[in-house]
């Protein structure tokens, strides 16, 4: 079957930095996305990765290993507007979205 | 700006008693999603338009049904909800499919409760 694996829940202090690991065994392999939601919100795109490597954008970064099944999305410089869950997402063989059930992450002052 | 309208945003509903949901856009995107989703858990696929073609995920229940009747709109109905049924319910869009650079715009959600 499908698989997205992500921690549930993760606490870090407000300034600090944080990464959010996801690994994923899926059928095929066209992507990989990070989306943010909220609480009560809808998810809003964050990144998207298809090469190994690291994708920077302002004070979030993700990465992706597809030899081991594994991204990462590293955030810099917290700030409590980042308190949000965060969904891994990979686009299977037939272009399917495949979601992680989100990593729920508190930021303390 | 260009969005994706969900309406309303809160439903409450008795146990039975049929629902719809809307879903509008002004991206003039092609495809369509609606998904369910759960408190803490993964957004679950209920069905996907490309155009007017419509795809229903094989473990969608019965119980709910869809309508695109044009580019624009999409409704998700629900047929005698029960209480399993309460979430949050999100449409979103997309430009394309069949390439996985494919984003996908939410829109803000549909939460149902039911009584």
């Amino acid at each position: 079957g499908q698989n997205i694996d992500q921690p549930t829940e993760m606490t870090a202090t407000e300034g600090a930095i944080v990464q959010i690991n996801c690994t994923y065994q899926t059928s095929g392999f066209n992507g990989l996305f990070w989306y943010q939601q909220h609480a009560g919100e809808a998810p809003t795109f964050l990144s998207y990765n298809v090469l190994d490597g690291l994708e920077e954008k302002g004070r979030f970064s993700s990465f992706l290993s597809r030899s081991k099944g594994y991204s990462y999305l590293l955030l810099k410089e917290l700030q409590m507007k980042d308190s949000a869950s965060y969904l891994c997402a990979v686009s299977d063989s037939n272009y399917q979205l495949i979601w992680g059930a989100g990593t729920k992450l508190i930021i303390k002052p | 700006d260009a969005m994706v309208i969900q309406n309303p945003r809160y439903q409450v509903t008795q146990f039975g008693k049929p629902v719809t949901l809307s879903c509008s856009q002004t991206l003039n995107h092609n495809v369509m999603y609606w998904y369910q989703q759960k408190s803490s858990q993964a957004p679950k696929l209920l069905f996907h338009y490309y155009d007017k073609d419509f795809n229903n995920e094989a473990d969608t229940p019965d119980n709910f049904q869809s309508r695109r009747p044009n580019t624009s709109f999409c409704f998700l109905d629900i047929r005698s909800p029960g209480l399993g049924d309460a979430a949050m319910y999100l449409c979103a869009t997309s430009a394309r499919q069949g390439t996985g650079a494919n984003v996908l715009t939410f829109g803000a959600g549909s939460r149902l409760t039911v009584l």
